[in-house]
């Protein structure tokens, strides 16, 4: 089975510093995507930001970026410049050949502290 | 609003009531899906609908049946519930063509089982 795997269920970081969130995952398919999804208080998911997996480059949304792995099936988060805003869950995402069906990790929890 | 719109955003029910959640998207998608948050566990998939048929149903009790009218709402009826169903259920749609959009998700029915 495909799975996604975040081993960090709870950080705190102090405003206007960078933490990273991990995320690993496993498959053996060639073409996927992956995802970070953001979860703050108000329930709403929001996706944060995407990676191609056949595309070298790392993708950066503003202060948030990844750093991809493919050989180690890593794909973490880069928060930089962290705002109170930027409290919330965060879930790492796949999916993978067809249908889009996302298979998400088990979610940290980010606490940003003034 | 993001395109997908759940109702209710919260619902307290007895073990022997029946009730259903209902979720709408405006985006043109052509899959819906139902997921159920717990505390401290992975996002559930519950059931996946494609072009209005029900691809997956991923071991979900029977007292949970799903109903796709047509590709742009999605409900889940609930009756003789149990408290440990008590959770966030959200409701997501994409389209299946394009894998690198993942997700667009509702805010989530909160649910009660009392």
């Amino acid at each position: 089975a495909q799975t996604v795997t975040q081993s960090q269920p709870e950080m705190s970081v102090q405003e206007a510093e960078t933490v990273t969130l991990s995320c690993t995952y496993d498959t053996s398919e060639n073409n996927y995507y992956l995802f970070w999804y953001k979860q703050p208080p108000s329930r709403q998911m929001i996706l944060v930001i995407r990676q191609e997996a056949y595309k070298q480059q790392n993708a950066t949304e503003n202060r948030f970026s990844v750093n991809f792995q493919k050989a180690a099936k890593s794909f973490s988060l880069k928060i930089s410049d962290s705002q109170l805003g930027d409290t919330a869950m965060y879930f790492c995402a796949s999916n993978y050949n067809q249908g889009g069906k996302l298979i998400f990790g088990q979610g940290t929890e980010l606490s940003v502290k003034p | 609003e993001t395109g997908v719109t759940q109702t209710p955003r919260h619902l307290v029910m007895g073990m022997t009531n029946k009730k259903s959640l209902k979720c709408e998207q405006h985006l043109g998608h052509n899959a819906m899906y139902w997921y159920k948050q717990s505390a401290k566990k992975p996002l559930e998939l519950m059931f996946v609908y494609s072009l209005e048929e029900r691809v997956e149903n991923n071991s979900v009790p029977s007292r949970f049946s799903p109903e796709c009218p047509n590709s742009s709402h999605l409900f889940l009826h609930l009756h003789t519930l149990q408290p440990e169903d008590s959770a966030l259920y959200l409701c997501a749609s994409s389209q299946e063509d394009s894998l690198n959009y993942g997700y667009t998700f509702g805010s989530g029915t909160r649910l009660t089982v009392v």
